[in-house]
Formats: structure tokens, C-alpha cells, sequence
């Protein structure tokens, strides 16, 4: 099956840091990357979509200065969480749907995600 | 907007028995239904999906069922091993203008007692 990466794997950063993910999709193209963040036993949240050379769409209460994401190409994305704090410390997970969409596009593969801790 | 609940929260059945984790899912528009396994520090996933012009699903000891006209779905697991202890999440697939997304369900922990 298709194969999505994710680096990296863990960070701990200082407080007032920013901390760039990437998302990569290894052997399909891939429009659309989601990203998502998961806290310790509760469910994926889903904070943004991406497209590749477009605006990401953020949901509600996610804050676009904070959470800067670009699609660069069909094969990357990445998210950076600006002046992290500790309350930002979370599991974040991105997936990617393989083309095209719709129909047999609508399976998402999901990173190993990345567990950022924030001191 | 869009919301999705899961029941039961938590599971517990003994191997050989049968689980079952029931979903509604609220925006009528919703199309497709992936389920996930989610392991302990892990990503999720996919174990089985639907789409709206199903009714029902099955592979192997895994089936799900969906009703369109109660917006209710869920999935069964047969004859469960303690492999298949893990969270489940079920999830819609909400089509919207140019683009669509996945709303997750809260998760269902499932234990597996040898």
C-alpha cells in the first residue's frame, strides 16, 4: 500500500521555539495532505487541509500564524509550529490521499506522526 | 458542524466472542466511512471502508454496516483475537465545494482477554 513518512519521529523543544514537520508521501502523489493532532487517549483532530499550490484550509480555533503549513509539491508538506509552547506539546499526525479524488481516491494513509514536547 | 459519535468508549470481550462499536455521524451529505485500528503510539490504520451506496461490507472477520436513513454505522469483529486489542476510530468523509475532509469519531478502546 502506499507509504507515508513523517520527520521527525520526536522533538523536544525550549518554550517560544518554532519546530518544522514534515509530511512526506514516499511513493504516490498525493493533492491533499491533512494535518492532524491527537492528544493522549482522545481522537484525531483535524486542524488543516493542505493543497499543493494553494492556501491551506484551517478549521475552526486553529490558528493559521501559529500553525503555518505549506504544500510545496505532491510529494511534501510541512507544518511548523511557530513559538511553540507547552501546551502545544501533542501527537501530530498527517495523512495523504492519493490521487485523484473521489471514487478510488478516497482512501487516506497516515504518517507514524511526530510527538512534539514543548519544556 | 459536522459531528461524529462513537459507542461504547471502551470495550472489553473475551477472545472467540464477537465486538461490535456503533457510529451516527450528523451531516446527511457524508459519503464515504473508513474505520481504523490504532495502536498504542502508532498511526492508524484502515481496516474497512463504505461508501454510501453500500449497505453492508465484509472481509474476512470484519464487517460493517451502514444506514443512510439513520445515519448510523458500525462495525463487527468476529471471533476477536487479543491482536485485535487496540482504539477503533470510526470516521465520515464530508464533500464540500472543492474539497473534503474526514471527521473522526472519539475512538472506542477495545480489549481482547485471552
Amino acid at each position: 500500500g502506499a507509504v507515508v513518512s513523517q520527520h521527525p519521529s520526536r522533538v523536544i523543544c525550549k518554550s517560544g521555539t518554532s519546530v518544522k514537520i514534515e509530511c512526506r508521501s514516499l511513493d504516490f502523489q498525493a493533492t491533499t495532505m491533512f494535518w492532524y493532532r491527537q492528544f493522549p487517549k482522545q481522537s484525531l483532530m483535524l486542524m488543516a487541509t493542505s493543497n499543493e499550490g494553494s492556501k491551506a484550509t484551517y478549521e475552526q480555533g486553529v490558528e493559521k500564524d501559529k500553525f503555518l503549513i505549506n504544500h510545496a509539491s505532491l510529494t511534501l508538506s510541512t507544518l511548523t509550529v511557530t513559538s511553540a509552547h507547552p501546551e502545544d506539546s501533542s501527537f501530530y499526525i498527517c495523512s495523504a490521499r492519493e490521487m485523484p479524488s473521489g471514487g478510488a481516491g478516497d482512501t487516506q494513509y497516515f504518517g507514524p506522526g511526530t510527538r512534539l514536547t514543548v519544556l | 458542524g459536522e459531528n461524529v459519535e462513537q459507542h461504547p468508549s471502551t470495550l472489553s470481550v473475551q477472545e472467540g466472542d464477537s465486538a461490535v462499536i456503533k457510529c451516527t455521524y450528523s451531516d446527511s451529505a457524508s459519503n464515504y466511512f473508513p474505520w481504523y485500528k490504532q495502536e498504542l503510539g502508532k498511526r492508524p490504520q484502515l481496516i474497512i471502508d463504505i461508501r454510501s451506496n453500500v449497505g453492508e461490507k465484509k472481509d474476512q472477520r470484519i464487517a460493517v454496516t451502514l444506514n443512510k436513513t439513520a445515519k448510523h454505522f458500525s462495525l463487527h469483529i468476529t471471533e476477536t483475537q487479543p491482536e485485535d486489542s487496540a482504539v477503533y476510530f470510526c470516521a465520515a468523509r464530508r464533500r464540500k465545494t472543492s474539497y473534503d475532509k474526514v471527521i473522526f469519531g472519539p475512538g472506542t478502546s477495545l480489549s481482547v482477554i485471552p
